[in-house]
């Protein structure tokens, strides 16, 4: 049983577009909505994260967008660069839970 | 800054073999946590230790053991390993349960079975 779904599997976007990744869920019980960078041969890392009482959280290039009533969050990367290359993965966490269920992950490739 | 430390990097097994995969942390985090990546898959949960002393099943933990032997360390044993086992296994880390809680990832172990 999916309990995140995200979307799309892969990308490519040119240097300096916009890349959008998405995700879904089901449990309203969730309250917390992070997103994790993984490159190649490394364990993925914290990107940024969002509470369900805010709408969109910015840091530098990456912006998550949260809809509560929707069940649905994304991650916008403004002037995508190289660097950004990855795997990304959306992820929501249970209230008072230990468990972080993740989404299927996008891989991400930003044309030079 | 050693983080979460996973050992060993890569293994080859044979079918039926058994093999601990280990796992340190070195924040002093109560929970810890097995995970497996798959291609398509994303990261499913394999067992979690949610304090020293306490584990639980996760979303996929057939044929699997774990042993929380103490707060910084956390293990996966494979008693008879079978193909379908063939993964990257993460382990991770959090400061405790609820709210923001970041996790920690090492840096996998990269297993075949064959």
């Amino acid at each position: 049983q999916q309990q995140v779904k995200q979307s799309p599997q892969s990308l490519i976007v040119q240097k300096g577009g916009i890349s959008i990744i998405n995700c879904a869920y089901e449990n309203t019980a969730f309250d917390y909505f992070p997103w994790y960078q993984q490159f190649p041969g490394k364990g993925p890392a914290l990107l940024i994260a969002i509470r369900p009482d805010v709408s969109e959280k910015k840091e530098g290039r990456f912006t998550i967008s949260f809809n509560k009533s929707a069940k649905q969050f994304s991650l916008h990367i403004m002037d995508s660069q190289p660097g950004d290359s990855a795997t990304y993965f959306c992820a929501v966490r249970n209230t008072g839970g230990f468990k972080t269920i993740f989404g299927a992950g996008t891989r991400l490739f930003v044309k030079a | 800054n050693a983080g979460v430390t996973q050992t060993p990097k890569f293994q080859v097994l044979k079918t039926g073999q058994s093999m601990t995969l280990q796992c340190a942390q070195d924040m002093n985090h109560n929970s810890m946590y097995w995970y497996r990546q798959d291609p398509g898959m994303g990261l499913r949960l394999i067992y979690y230790s949610a304090s020293e002393g306490t584990t639980d099943k996760g979303e996929v933990p057939n044929g699997y053991n774990v042993s929380r032997l103490n707060k910084r360390e956390f293990s996966l044993r494979l008693e008879s390993a079978a193909p379908s086992q063939t993964s990257v296994y993460f382990c991770a880390s959090t400061p405790g349960g609820g709210g923001n809680t970041e996790a920690f990832f090492g840096q996998g172990t990269r297993l075949t079975v064959v």
